[in-house]
């Protein structure tokens, strides 16, 4: 069954804690991407990584920390120097597909954590 | 810095007629271009994607791109309640060495009535 997993669905983070959100894909996609979304806004990039052991900084990256040891992993730490963590982090891969003599990357993603600071 | 932009709504249609969403873009080189549905409380599903100018069908959806005016729009023909959600554009710029990152828009939020 392939996919894009996150885990947990929903975290809940006291102040000063950091915490540790996991995206996991075994679509054999090089690209993976972490994004937040605040309420009624649009996605905002946080990280990308195109290769393992290799990622950039997106946006807003402020107060957040990635790792790619492995292909199908992308980890995303949220760490206490982001001021205003509470959001829907979405997660995502990307597969290039071919046309009219290009490739363009399509991107799919995971269902998502939902991190609730208390 | 690339924009694109949506109206929020809701945009609401009775069920049965064709809902029409559109979405405008800054940055001229762009050269893919996305739309994704996005329920309430879930992940944004890839629903149609195109690359050149014109049309693109699949099953009811429609999507239409127009390099020179900058704009992409969705038709959702015979909507369905079922329909109801916020659609994403996303856009993707020319020869990005910046990983192919994508530029969300806000979303529109559709509403159909039964």
């Amino acid at each position: 069954d392939g996919g894009i997993t996150q885990s947990p669905k929903y975290l809940f983070r006291k102040e000063g804690q950091n915490v540790t959100l996991s995206c996991e894909q075994n679509l054999n996609h090089d690209a993976m991407y972490w994004y937040r979304q605040d309420p009624g806004q649009g996605l905002r990039l946080i990280y990308y990584s195109q290769i393992v052991n290799d990622f950039q900084k997106g946006d807003i990256a402020e107060g957040y920390s990635v790792s790619r040891e492995k292909k199908e992993s992308f980890p995303l730490t949220v760490t206490s120097a982001q001021k205003n963590p509470t959001a829907f982090y979405l997660c995502a891969s990307s597969i290039r597909v071919p046309f009219s003599g290009s490739t363009y990357n399509e991107q799919f993603f995971g269902p998502g954590t939902r991190l609730t600071v208390l | 810095q690339k924009e694109v932009e949506q109206n929020s709504g809701p945009l609401s249609v009775p069920e049965g007629a064709i809902a029409s969403l559109n979405c405008t873009y800054s940055d001229r080189g762009s050269q893919s271009f996305f739309w994704y549905r996005q329920y309430s409380g879930k992940s944004p599903e890839l629903i149609m994607s195109i690359y050149s100018n014109g049309d693109k069908e699949d099953g009811r959806f429609t999507a239409q791109l127009n390099k020179a005016s900058q704009y992409v729009s969705l038709l959702i023909r015979d909507s369905q309640p079922s329909d109801s959600a916020t659609y994403l554009c996303a856009v993707n710029g020319p020869n990005n060495n910046a990983g192919n990152m994508l530029t969300f828009g806000g979303g529109t939020r559709l509403m159909v009535k039964p």
